[in-house]
């Protein structure tokens, strides 16, 4: 089945940039989504279709798939974008064919 | 407001059933497909199972197929999962989630519900 590799965690100060990575094999060619959860939260997609963004989330979230890697870009990061992370594919060779990544702990310094 | 609420969580014995129930309003149940996804505790996102919005195609994860079975009532505006046989491992709070197509076969998740938490333990 296909795996999706996310760094258990990323920590960056406010203001500055934070990348968190999402790497399968040949990704690039997969529409990959992000989700951000907060504690006690639900998710919410903050990313879809490599990067596109639903209503009333900010520019300063964007998303980038390449070769074996996708990305979500947080600019600008703020206290309260401290959340996990995850990336979600479908994988259209499998019978179970949706798939999280692990997860990446964005903690904000 | 597009909305999805879970419900019959609790506790249950190991080799117990439970039944998840899903209720969806604000948008038109019956166009979308569905899915449950689960979170152990302190653990990440798991995807259970889908369900097509005729209800004809179906997928399971492995860890729950023959175990677990996914359904709707596109009358009711409801989704189910019927779970069997639970184990300790199932524990986890079990969210819904409409899945928005971005093509004819699959799409991102939006929204979800808020969750319902099942306890497998004796």
């Amino acid at each position: 089945s296909y795996v999706l590799t996310q760094p258990p965690s990323v920590s960056v100060a406010p203001g500055q940039t934070a990348r968190i990575t999402c790497g399968g094999h040949n990704i690039g060619s997969k529409s990959v989504h992000w989700y951000q959860q907060k504690p006690g939260q639900a998710p919410v997609v903050v990313v879809y279709d490599d990067s596109d963004r639903p209503s009333g989330v900010p520019e300063r979230f964007s998303g980038s798939n390449s070769g074996n890697t996708a990305t979500l870009t947080i600019s600008r990061v703020e206290a309260g974008d401290e959340a996990d992370y995850y990336c979600q594919v479908w994988d259209s060779s499998s019978d179970h064919p949706r798939v999280f990544g692990g997860g990446t702990k964005l903690t904000v310094l | 407001e597009v909305q999805l609420v879970e419900s019959g969580g609790g506790l249950v014995q190991p080799g117990g059933s439970l039944r998840l129930s899903c209720a969806a309003s604000g948008f038109t149940f019956g166009i979308y497909s569905m899915n449950w996804v689960r979170q152990a505790p302190g653990r990440g996102l798991e995807w259970v199972s889908h369900i097509s919005s005729t209800g004809t195609t179906i997928y399971y994860a492995d860890s729950v197929k023959g175990r677990f079975t996914i359904s709707r009532d596109n009358a009711k505006n409801s989704l189910y999962l019927q779970m069997n046989s639970l184990r300790g491992e199932d524990t986890a709070v079990y969210y819904c989630a409409r899945e928005k197509l971005i093509t004819m076969l699959e799409g991102y998740f939006d929204p979800w519900g808020q969750g319902t938490l099942v306890t497998v333990s004796s």
